[in-house]
């Protein structure tokens, strides 16, 4: 089935330094990768909207500048917390639909393993 | 954007009973709507999902119910196990544009032995 991988799983940074997770389906083309956080004990905010070849759709309230999303191929997307602080701790999702869109069957929606950032 | 709603926020049940999570959703446009177990520290697992042309799917222990007018959905276990305790969200999406999935905000199920 579908794999999307995601590194690093965890990462601890001084605040006022950049961090950037990758996310690669493995198996398959994702011409749309999705990015959501997640506080302990909460949900997935979507983030953002990953798009191979053009900017990146945030959510309201996402900003833009801080957040960077690269889509530079059909196979990884890329995001870069910049001048990360304390208040940016925390647990990072990327997932990915196939190719085409929804199928009859498929499991639709692969999420990599996260990445959990802990900034001091 | 949608909006999704989900209730319980905790949820005990002792091992053999059932478990039921609702969800509600604002977009009438929504038309597929799976259902994800995460266990601490891992990644969301797919466990059932609908589509908006369905009414009712199960899935041996697992089974989720659709009511568009209402606009809502629901997750039901039964002869639940200790292994079941985890957190579910349930998600809403338009299938084909854009594919974004909007999550409800989670249920953390303990099943006690």
């Amino acid at each position: 089935g579908a794999v999307v991988s995601q590194h690093p799983s965890r990462v601890i940074c001084k605040s006022g330094t950049s961090v950037k997770i990758e996310c690669r389906s493995l198996d398959f083309q994702a011409t749309t990768m999705f990015w959501y956080r997640q506080f302990p004990k909460q949900s997935l905010m979507l983030m953002a909207t990953s798009n191979e070849g053009s900017k990146a759709t945030y959510e309201q309230g996402v900003e833009k500048d801080k957040f960077l999303i690269n889509h530079a191929s059909l196979t990884l997307s890329t995001l870069t917390v910049t001048s990360a602080h304390p208040e940016d701790s925390s647990f990072y999702i990327c997932s990915a639909p196939p190719s085409g869109g929804l199928t009859r069957g498929a499991n639709v929606l692969t999420f990599g393993a996260g990445s959990r950032l802990t900034v001091l | 954007g949608e909006n999704v709603e989900q209730h319980p926020s905790t949820l005990s049940v002792q091992e053999g009973d059932s478990a039921v999570i609702k969800c509600t959703y604002s977009d009438s446009a929504s038309n597929y709507f799976p259902w994800y177990k995460q266990e601490l520290g891992k990644r969301p697992q797919l466990i059932i999902d609908i589509r908006s042309n369905v009414g009712e799917k199960k899935d041996q222990r697992i089974a989720v119910t659709l009511n568009k007018t209402a606009k809502h959905f629901s997750l039901h276990i039964t002869e639940t196990q200790p292994e079941d305790s985890a957190v579910y969200f349930c998600a809403a999406s338009r299938a084909n544009t854009g594919n974004q999935f909007y999550f409800g905000t989670g249920t953390s199920l303990t099943v006690i032995p």
